[in-house]
């Protein structure tokens, strides 16, 4: 069975630093990438996905994400963190056959 | 707007009793999905639908129930077998095929006491 690695559980970074967290999956063929970002007390909202082409892909709030095949990972990236992307981060694989699969996620804390 | 909408956003109950938590889609999605989350964890299954009037259990089914009777609703029961149902549940829904992503709701925090 596929299974997704997030090895950072908590991550704290000063506001304006960059941001990178790593995920990892096990998984014989090229599966379908995501990130999700989830606000205390909230749903997840999705940053963004990969499923083919361009291996650096471009999300929302200022956020990409680069996949890299030889290394099995789909590493979130920000070249500068605001104090409002605190929260947790998931990362999630589907396979060619539909299973979706979620990290264990990444608290992110903001340093004013 | 479409999207999903899950109610109360807080529930209270007392321990012996059965809840049903609410979850309905406008977004014609035929996958509909059910996962728990406790402080400080990540997602963890309870059941999934690919269908109407078809389900399947996930990785944590026991003390849960669920119905899909409708193509836009999904309701999951919490029973009194369940023995720790304090926590955080998140529906979602998704197009079953391709690249596809599940949309979420914004959950329902059950409190039992």
């Amino acid at each position: 069975a596929q299974s997704v690695t997030q090895p950072d559980i908590h991550i704290t970074v000063s506001e304006g630093a960059s941001l990178e967290l790593r995920c990892n999956y096990s998984y014989g063929a090229t599966p379908y990438l995501f990130w999700y970002v989830q606000s205390p007390g909230q749903g997840l909202q999705l940053l963004l996905k990969y499923f083919s082409g361009d291996t650096l892909v471009q999300g929302i709030k200022g956020f990409e994400a680069e996949f890299k095949r030889s290394q099995s990972s789909f590493n979130l990236r920000k070249p500068s963190v605001h104090w409002s992307d605190a929260a947790e981060y998931f990362c999630a694989v589907v396979d060619y056959g539909q299973n979706f699969v979620f990290g264990p996620g990444t608290r992110l804390s903001v340093l004013p | 707007d479409g999207g999903i909408t899950q109610s109360p956003k807080y529930l209270f109950r007392k321990e012996g009793q059965n809840v049903t938590l609410s979850c309905e889609q406008n977004l014609n999605h035929d996958a509909m999905y059910w996962y728990r989350q406790d402080p400080g964890q990540g997602l963890r299954l309870i059941y999934y639908s690919q269908i109407v009037n078809d389900f399947q259990k996930g990785d944590i089914a026991e003390g849960y129930s669920v119905s899909r009777e409708k193509k836009e609703s999904f309701p999951l029961t919490v029973t009194s077998a369940q023995k720790n149902p304090t926590a955080f549940y998140l529906c979602a829904s998704r197009v079953t095929t391709g690249a596809h992503e599940q949309y979420f709701g914004p959950g329902t925090r059950l409190t039992v006491t």
